[in-house]
């Protein structure tokens, strides 16, 4: 199985709103990655867990907050987004963190921010 | 900081053309490198995945060639069929500190007529 799953695949929240994203994967894998893409952008890097621990890309608001309940599960919070964070976000893996490994990617969330 | 240029950023050639699709990055010290392919509002499929010390990978009608030295990697595509019409990304790892996610391109637009 080299399938990374992410639910659900739309989501329309206010700015007001509390929402998570899920992202799962049965492959193994030691790290977890979620990324952001605009419209007609490449994938930006987020987070990453690599052996449960935490690695985060300074630009990213507190607004995005994740979680890894264990090595096969990845959550993404969402609280007081912006319209601005309307985009896909993306959930990938890797065998583990320390690079050389092929990140295998899942279908996205497409989020939308009223 | 690591910086991934793909060109052309858009292409549409006839059916049945061979076809180079062209990656260049500014910091040679990467894990390594992988090609992507996303249909329109998609997740994202890998290709191929080029580790830094190979020269290159095939798979199928795709072959890709890295040249870590002076930062460039090239995706061939052989015998190009309509289905082949998607966004091609290219995306390094890098080494050393920090998360361990891919760097991306902007991405190369492909268009096969048939």
């Amino acid at each position: 199985d080299t399938e990374v799953t992410q639910t659900p695949k739309h989501l329309v929240m206010g700015m007001t709103n509390k929402k998570s994203l899920k992202c799962e994967q049965h492959m193994g894998h030691r790290a977890m990655y979620w990324y952001k893409q605009k419209a007609k952008k490449p994938p930006e890097l987020m987070f990453v867990y690599s052996y449960e621990k935490l690695s985060i890309n300074e630009s990213v608001p507190s607004r995005f907050s994740p979680e890894c309940p264990n090595s096969s599960l990845l959550n993404l919070h969402l609280h007081a987004l912006q319209p601005e964070d309307s985009a896909l976000y993306l959930c990938a893996s890797s065998p583990a963190g320390a690079g050389g490994y092929e990140q295998y990617f899942g279908p996205g969330t497409r989020l939308t921010v009223t | 900081k690591q910086e991934v240029t793909q060109i052309p950023a858009a292409l549409s050639v006839p059916e049945g053309e061979n076809l180079v699709l062209n990656c260049s990055f500014t910091d040679s010290a990467i894990y390594n490198l992988q090609w992507f392919r996303q249909d329109p509002g998609k997740g994202l499929t890998s290709l191929l995945l080029i580790q830094s010390s190979q020269r290159e990978q095939t798979s199928g009608r795709l072959n890709a060639s890295l040249d870590k030295s002076s930062g460039r990697s090239t995706l061939y595509i052989a015998a190009s069929q309509p289905g082949d019409s998607a966004t091609y990304l290219c995306a390094v790892g890098l080494l050393g500190g920090g998360a361990d996610g891919l760097t991306f391109g902007k991405g190369t637009h492909l268009i096969i007529q048939p």
